[in-house]
Parts: structure tokens; C-alpha cells; sequence
């Protein structure tokens, strides 16, 4: 039973591009959650979703960053127009059941993205 | 406004000592949990303890609770170098309330 899966692993983007990251969940989990973590810094929640549904998007900035968990396929955290401040390691995590934090988080190794 | 906040920020210690890790919180929680992340790597869930347990063990991890402090300690025995990493609380609220993590322990057993 494959873990979950983040892609790209690094993504190198310079100022004012696009960047997507993509994760599966692990087989069975219809829960995805995405973290973003800065150097030295514990993960901070972003958004939760279902398929085909956002649950929870309080931690996503206002503006640039979306996300969205489709019926088939991966989830996607896609950030436009990139800027300096938006380097870090964006983590998804899994879950099979709903309850967000009620439930135990299978986390994905991470995509690290810096920003030229 | 963050939650969890681990106590020491860093430990060194020697193979085969004992490492006690602590957290503490604000806001009332429905659970508790610890998570390990090594070096560039995504986090690995250790044990999960809900607001009405005070204690629970999992192998070389013991982890106690103790919500009249707004406390929770992970003590890790024998500690063996495969071990360092850093270490995180999150907690939990009740209803679809997201984890809210701490920014760990960075944990280093040396041989």
C-alpha cells in the first residue's frame, strides 16, 4: 500500500511564475490536507479538502493560492505569481476518514519549493 | 496564534540515555498528538492521546497529559542515534479543526 505521494519533490520557480504541486492520497483516504513549513518552523495548516470539496481553507492566503481535490486524479496547491516569501516546504497529508485533526495524518515527504 | 510550543527547542544526549521532550498549549483540546520529521523528510505520526487519557505508551515512547497544566511530555527510552530528528506536538480541537503544530525539538543522539 503505497504511502502518499508528492510531486515534484523540488520545484525551482522564479518571481511572478506558477507553481503546482500535486499529491495522492494514499489508496482509500478521500481526506487531503496541505501544510507549508518554513525553516526552523513547525507546519502550518492551509486548507482540507474532499473530493470535489473545500472543507476548511481558513489557513490558504487571500490572494495567488488555491487549491482544489477533484473527482479523479490528484489534489493540486497551486500558488501564481510566485514571490520570494512563498519558499518553503509544502507538505500533504491523508487521511481515510473525516475530523481533521480527530483523525491520525499520513504525511507525504514534501515538495520544496524556492523561488529565484 | 500558535498552540503548541515544545520545550527544549534543542537536546543533545548519548545513545542509550533517556530523552523528555515537553509541550504546552493554550486553548482547551480533544487530542493530542506527536509526530517525528527527519532531516528533509515529511513527519511520521507516533501516538495519538485524547484529553481524557493521562497516559499512553508505544514502544520506547511514553507520552503523558495532563490538560489542568495544558501539558504533555514525550519521554523516548533507551535512545538509539537512529532516533535523532525533530519532534512535534499538534493539537486538536473538537469538530473538523485543524491540527495546529508546535515548532518541536530538534533531538540529536550521538553514538
Amino acid at each position: 500500500n503505497a504511502g502518499v505521494m508528492q510531486n515534484p519533490r523540488h520545484l525551482v520557480r522564479r518571481r511572478g511564475q506558477e507553481a503546482r504541486l500535486r499529491c495522492s492520497p494514499m489508496k482509500g483516504h478521500s481526506h487531503v490536507y496541505w501544510y507549508r513549513q518554513l525553516p526552523e518552523e513547525g507546519l502550518k495548516f492551509m486548507v482540507y479538502l474532499q473530493k470535489e470539496n473545500i472543507i476548511d481553507e481558513s489557513g490558504m492566503p487571500k490572494e495567488r493560492f488555491s487549491a482544489e481535490f477533484p473527482k479523479e486524479g490528484p489534489s493540486i496547491l497551486r500558488i501564481q505569481q510566485v514571490v520570494r516569501g512563498d519558499s518553503a516546504a509544502y507538505f500533504c497529508a491523508s487521511s481515510p476518514r473525516s475530523g481533521s485533526g480527530q483523525e491520525t495524518q499520513y504525511f507525504g515527504p514534501g515538495t520544496r519549493l524556492l523561488v529565484l | 496564534s500558535q498552540q503548541g510550543e515544545e520545550d527544549p527547542q534543542a537536546l543533545s544526549i548519548q545513545e542509550g540515555e533517556n530523552a523528555t521532550m515537553n509541550c504546552s498549549y493554550k486553548t482547551s483540546i480533544n487530542n493530542l498528538q506527536w509526530y517525528r520529521q527527519n532531516s528533509g523528510r515529511g513527519l511520521v505520526h507516533l501516538i495519538l492521546i485524547r484529553s481524557n487519557e493521562r497516559e499512553k505508551h508505544s514502544g520506547r515512547l511514553r507520552v503523558t497529559l495532563d490538560t489542568s497544566k495544558k501539558s504533555s511530555s514525550l519521554l523516548i527510552t533507551a535512545s538509539r542515534a537512529a532516533d535523532t530528528a525533530s519532534y512535534f506536538c499538534a493539537t486538536a480541537g473538537s469538530g473538523n479543526t485543524p491540527l495546529v503544530f508546535g515548532k518541536g525539538t530538534r533531538l540529536s543522539v550521538i553514538a
